[in-house]
């Protein structure tokens, strides 16, 4: 399986901060890297997909960089409603795995 | 507009099955496969596996192969999930995923709201 590491597991940033999660992969997975965000009490909801296409409706205050095994989401100016967890997750073979989290906190 | 509407809460006692259902709406169903995924309390997202709505074939997260089964129903647009022989550790919160690709990247672009699975004598 490909294992998938986040870090920082958590960061507390202030509105309007600029905030960077890094996500590695064991083994190359070319661009074949999602990204989504976590609420409590929410289903996941998709940010970035392909290492770096802005979803539908996903504000352009995120984006997404990277290939191989390094990868990249940014958000440019933290919003209140992006206090969440997010995860990267790889789609280059099954199972599917997920990284184990990033909680951005408010600082 | 795309929708997942997934069954409701379970209460199941350990050794008992569960089915959750997630009933699609606003697309073809049968064009993108399904996901589950899920999330123990306090845990991170766990991929269960998925289903081609198209010709129902599977893969499984081999840590589940032996206790779950995916299906659908093209007739309704529902898929469905059974885990089977419960444990304590499965009590999640269970979700199905559309299945959608750019090219062979794939990625889960609609979530069902979520179906909370307790498992407990």
């Amino acid at each position: 399986d490909i294992q998938m590491t986040q870090s920082p597991s958590s960061l507390s940033a202030s509105v309007g901060d600029r905030v960077t999660i890094t996500c590695r992969a064991s083994q190359s997975i070319s661009s074949y890297l999602n990204w989504y965000q976590k609420k409590p009490g929410r289903a996941p909801k998709l940010l970035i997909y392909a290492a770096s296409s802005l979803q539908s409706g996903v504000p352009s205050r995120f984006s997404g960089s990277g290939s191989g095994t390094d990868f990249t989401l940014t958000i440019s100016s933290l919003q209140p409603e992006d206090f969440a967890t997010y995860y990267c997750q790889q789609s280059y073979n099954t199972p599917r795995t997920f990284g184990q989290g990033t909680k951005v906190e408010i600082k | 507009q795309v929708q997942l509407v997934q069954s409701g809460a379970e209460v199941k006692k350990p050794g008992a099955s569960v089915k959750v259902s997630c009933k699609a709406s606003g697309y073809t169903f049968t064009s993108y496969p399904i996901s589950w995924v899920r999330q123990a309390p306090g845990q991170g997202l766990e991929w269960m596996g998925w289903i081609s709505a198209y010709n129902g074939n599977t893969n499984y997260a081999q840590k589940l192969q032996d206790r779950v089964t995916m299906t659908t129903d093209t007739s309704t647009s529902t898929a469905y999930m059974e885990v089977r022989s419960l444990r304590s550790d499965d009590t999640a919160v269970y979700y199905c995923a559309r299945v959608n690709r750019l090219r062979e990247i794939f990625y889960f672009d609609f979530w069902g709201q979520g179906t909370l699975v307790t498992v407990s004598s």
